[in-house]
């Protein structure tokens, strides 16, 4: 069995401040984890994914997620947010191996950025 | 991702109608999936298909179907459309690989309302 927390249903961050946006995950596996934006009336795009290698993931618009095993975590983070930044996104745990590849996805966090 | 897409992008329909949402991608991959998408409750799995001969049901697959009409086609349709089926539908691909660690891409969503 699998699932994953967001653990804030909105943030709100002004331009040029740090943004953070919290993730727990249950797995009987060992997981894959991914982080996906959702722009307004736009469809969902990845931002980064662990799986395995690494701890630390760089992905794209300089966002980047760590791997916590010991916290069962996997925050993602951006050192300073742009109004561009402002959509919906979602934290989601997949188990590795097998046949199966499903995909379970959090509930959602919308970050808001003002000026 | 345009090279999944999804038509039509908006559809309004009456309780009781039949409707297909259709998918088509580019990407060469095997697996195909359909999501419906309700607010606070993140995406959710209604079917998937790992190749044109294998279909499989997802977590909420009732009052669903699906069809693999070839590689990069996969179709849903609602039979008799229900209100409670009002959402925003994803397709989304993706190439198994080593271990099961693979990344699911999206189109880009069709948002139906049934009245």
């Amino acid at each position: 069995a699998q699932s994953v927390t967001q653990l804030d249903s909105h943030v709100s961050v002004s331009e040029g401040t740090p943004v953070l946006l919290r993730c727990n995950y249950s797995s009987s596996y060992s997981p894959s984890l991914f982080w996906y934006v959702q722009h307004p009336n736009k469809g969902l795009q990845l931002l980064l994914k662990y799986t395995s290698a690494a701890t630390l993931v760089k992905g794209i618009n300089g966002f980047e997620a760590e791997f916590k095993k010991s916290e069962t975590s996997f925050h993602l983070t951006k050192p300073s947010a742009h109004m561009s930044d402002a959509a919906e996104y979602f934290c989601v745990v997949s188990r590795a191996g097998g046949t199966a590849s499903k995909l379970t996805f959090g509930t959602g966090t919308r970050l808001q950025v003002t000026l | 991702d345009a090279d999944v897409t999804q038509t039509p992008r908006n559809r309004i329909t009456k309780t009781g109608k039949r409707i297909m949402l259709e998918c088509s991608q580019t990407k060469g991959h095997d697996r195909m999936y359909w999501y419906r998408q309700d607010p606070g409750l993140g995406l959710r799995l209604i079917y998937y298909s790992f190749d044109v001969k294998d279909i499989n049901k997802g977590e909420i697959s009732d009052g669903y179907s699906v069809s693999r009409q070839a590689q990069a086609k996969f179709s849903l349709s609602l039979e008799s459309a229900i209100p409670n089926q009002t959402a925003l539908y994803f397709c989304a691909t993706s190439d198994p690989s080593a271990g099961g660690r693979e990344t699911q891409y999206f189109g880009p969503g069709t948002r139906l309302l049934v009245l």
